[in-house]
């Protein structure tokens, strides 16, 4: 399996709260994707990076916002959870355009 | 506005090969036909790509048409851990970074 970790793998939090969910690659691939996957909606992109620094919206961004110091750690916050955001969400890394490998997945619950 | 179209589910006996068919009629000439599945509970898993050559590598065969309108993609001897959703996508052009899954095909191996 390609090294890469998410923390936490699980979490409740109350509406409101801000979440941070890390995803951390051993890899030192250049590309860093967050996802959610929802029933009835599939996998959908929320951000992506594509280098230290460089990030870039997805297709479902709002109320989300990421950031990426170093190569290896990517991380999304969540700056004001809502039960919408009840989600399992899933990090990739990829040294190209072409094949990802994800992470084992955070499930969250926003109460 | 799924792009890809997939049986919702299969059996396959074990140690038999499984065929996955994939049909999409819409793609453009830019974008990779890819092979991603997950098993339950796990994140995606990365299978195979190809454009319009067939590829083979450990896990699978990916056979394009002529026309590159479907796909099949193939495991060569199946095994119960096989047992999973498969997702076929593509990816190109202007959507390098949105991996997208559709409903995908549950393949069930059967002992």
């Amino acid at each position: 399996d390609a090294g890469i970790t998410q923390s936490p793998r699980h979490k409740v939090t109350e509406t409101g709260t801000p979440v941070t969910l890390r995803c951390h690659q051993t890899e030192n691939h250049r590309y860093m994707y967050w996802y959610r996957q929802d029933p009835g909606h599939g996998l959908r992109l929320i951000h992506y990076s594509y280098g230290v620094k460089d990030t870039d919206k997805g297709e479902v961004s709002d109320g989300y916002s990421v950031s990426r110091s170093k190569t290896e750690d990517f991380l999304l916050t969540l700056e004001s959870a809502t039960s919408s955001q009840t989600s399992v969400y899933f990090c990739a890394i990829s040294p190209n355009i072409h094949e990802q490998y994800f992470g084992p997945g955070t499930r969250l619950t926003v109460t | 506005d799924a792009k890809t179209t997939q049986p919702p589910s299969m059996d396959c006996a074990e140690g038999r090969a499984a065929n996955l068919p994939c049909n999409h009629s819409t793609i453009s000439g830019n974008e990779y036909v890819y092979w991603y599945r997950q098993i339950h509970s796990q994140g995606p898993q990365y299978i195979i790509h190809g454009l319009k050559n067939n590829e083979t590598n450990e896990m699978a065969s990916l056979i394009i048409t002529e026309d590159r309108k479907s796909s099949t993609l193939t495991l060569p001897h199946a095994t119960l851990r096989d047992t999973a959703v498969y997702y076929c996508t593509l990816l190109g052009g202007g959507s390098n970074y949105k991996l997208t899954f559709g409903k995908g095909t549950l393949l069930t191996v059967n002992p």
